[in-house]
């Protein structure tokens, strides 16, 4: 039982260049959320999903696209990166009320 | 949608001191509120919660309180020690739980040995 498993744990981006950030559990949680972590700030809802096939926008949803093909996974995808994307990633997911983070992706975009 | 402020945003004390973090939340509809501990570079790890029918929660030396009607909560260590340095968040959400969670900016306190 791995928990929430995020990749890469570091990456640098050009500007306009794409990526996707990976988010995988295995403890067969519906809930799944995405989060960003500007430095000294608190943590802000990108996008969540309450199952497969179901994802909906957060507070800071411009930029970014998710889907959510299955239980398990719930990738992160950026089409064009911007300076303002430089942050840190938190991937979650939820059962009851106990949340469950990923360890985090640093990505700076340059 | 729900905003969650939290004050200070910074605290230090003395070792064997106590701390105290407020939050307050403008959602009435939020019935869901957990504590979250930081350390540098680390994920999030949840320290206690409470639910909005209980107005106080204990676990050994931290407490979190909850005034429904001023809609603020607060998080209180006692008898700090020097791991208890970390960032700390609070946050809301409804459904008790089930729902996203709104962050406050965090509260990154310092224990002075």
């Amino acid at each position: 039982n791995a928990g929430v498993t995020q990749t890469p744990k570091f990456r640098i981006l050009k500007i306009g260049q794409s990526m996707t950030l990976q988010c995988t559990q295995d403890m067969n949680h519906n809930y799944m959320y995405w989060y960003r972590q500007d430095p000294g700030m608190g943590l802000k809802l990108i996008y969540y999903s309450v199952g497969a096939g179901i994802t909906d926008k957060g507070e800071v949803p411009n930029g970014y696209n998710v889907s959510r093909s299955t239980t398990e996974d719930f990738p992160l995808r950026l089409e064009l990166a911007a300076p303002s994307q430089t942050s840190v990633y938190f991937c979650a997911s939820m059962v009851g009320t106990s949340y469950t983070f990923g360890s985090g992706t640093r990505l700076t975009v340059v | 949608g729900e905003n969650v402020e939290q004050h200070p945003s910074t605290l230090s004390v003395q070792e064997g001191d106590s701390a105290v973090i407020k939050c307050t939340y403008s959602d009435s509809a939020s019935n869901y509120f957990p504590w979250y501990k930081q350390e540098l570079g680390k994920r999030p790890q949840l320290i206690i919660d409470i639910r909005s029918n209980v107005g106080e929660k204990k676990d050994q030396r931290i407490a979190v309180t909850l005034n429904k009607t001023a809609k603020h909560f607060s998080l209180h260590i006692t008898e700090t020690q020097p791991e208890d340095s970390a960032v700390y968040f609070c946050a809301a959400s409804n459904n008790f739980g089930n729902e996203k969670l709104t962050f406050g900016t965090g509260t990154r306190l310092t224990i002075i040995p």
